[in-house]
């Protein structure tokens, strides 16, 4: 059973775009939120990360906009360039005990020049 | 930069070898994870290290599968006796205690089963 559900699967956006990645969780006990990019043949790098108690957070070009009600959390892309083009996951843990991460299935990101 | 360190990076092995893969963690996180990544997935949590006592472990992890983390440094996981199913990107990642500690990626282990 899929802890983490994302969508889409894949996605294509012009130069300068806005690419929205969703994602949304049932378990109510999650208390940490991190996004992560991966490039062909290298492992995730964390990009950006939110709280629950959190409805927005912004990193540079990336934005995660946090909806505790209705259990659902975004990545927003602001001005996507060419090199943006990657998979990015969304996941969710729950910090105590094993802190152990749930993955969303990714959403590959082409970004067209 | 001294990021998460696996080696090797690709290996290749008969159905029925065993295999071990060896993961660095950035010195001074207590904290080491293995996760496995099949194509077009997103990674799969398979065991967790608190220094070295092995805290956690999935139920994905067989009796086939073994880790270890000796002195609470580099750690290994070991696949005896390989299935088709077994080939993978293996993830190792690490992070210091405390909360909203992110996890710290390598850049993985291909297996690949013939």
């Amino acid at each position: 059973q899929q802890q983490v559900k994302q969508s889409p699967q894949s996605l294509i956006v012009q130069k300068g775009g806005i690419p929205i990645i969703n994602c949304a969780y049932e378990n109510t006990a999650f208390d940490y939120f991190p996004w992560y990019q991966q490039f062909p043949g290298k492992g995730p790098a964390l990009l950006i990360a939110i709280r629950p108690d959190v409805s927005e957070k912004k990193e540079g070009r990336f934005t995660i906009s946090f909806n505790k009600s209705a259990k659902q959390f975004s990545l927003h892309i602001m001005d996507s360039q060419p090199g943006d083009s990657a998979t990015y996951f969304c996941a969710a843990s729950v910090q105590t005990g094993a802190n152990n991460l749930f993955f969303g299935t990714g959403t590959r990101l082409t970004v067209i020049p | 930069d001294t990021g998460v360190s696996q080696n090797p990076r690709h290996k290749i092995t008969k159905r029925g070898q065993n295999v071990t893969f060896r993961c660095d963690p950035i010195s001074e996180h207590n904290r080491l994870y293995w996760y496995r990544q099949t194509l077009g997935q997103g990674p799969e949590f398979l065991t967790y290290f608190q220094n070295e006592a092995q805290l956690e472990k999935s139920r994905l992890l067989s009796d086939r599968f073994s880790a270890e983390r000796p002195k609470g440094s580099f750690s290994t996981l070991e696949i005896q006796r390989t299935e088709q199913g077994d080939s993978a990107m293996y993830l190792c990642a690490s992070s210091p205690d405390g909360f909203n500690q992110p996890q710290h990626f390598g850049d993985g282990t291909r297996l690949s089963i013939l």
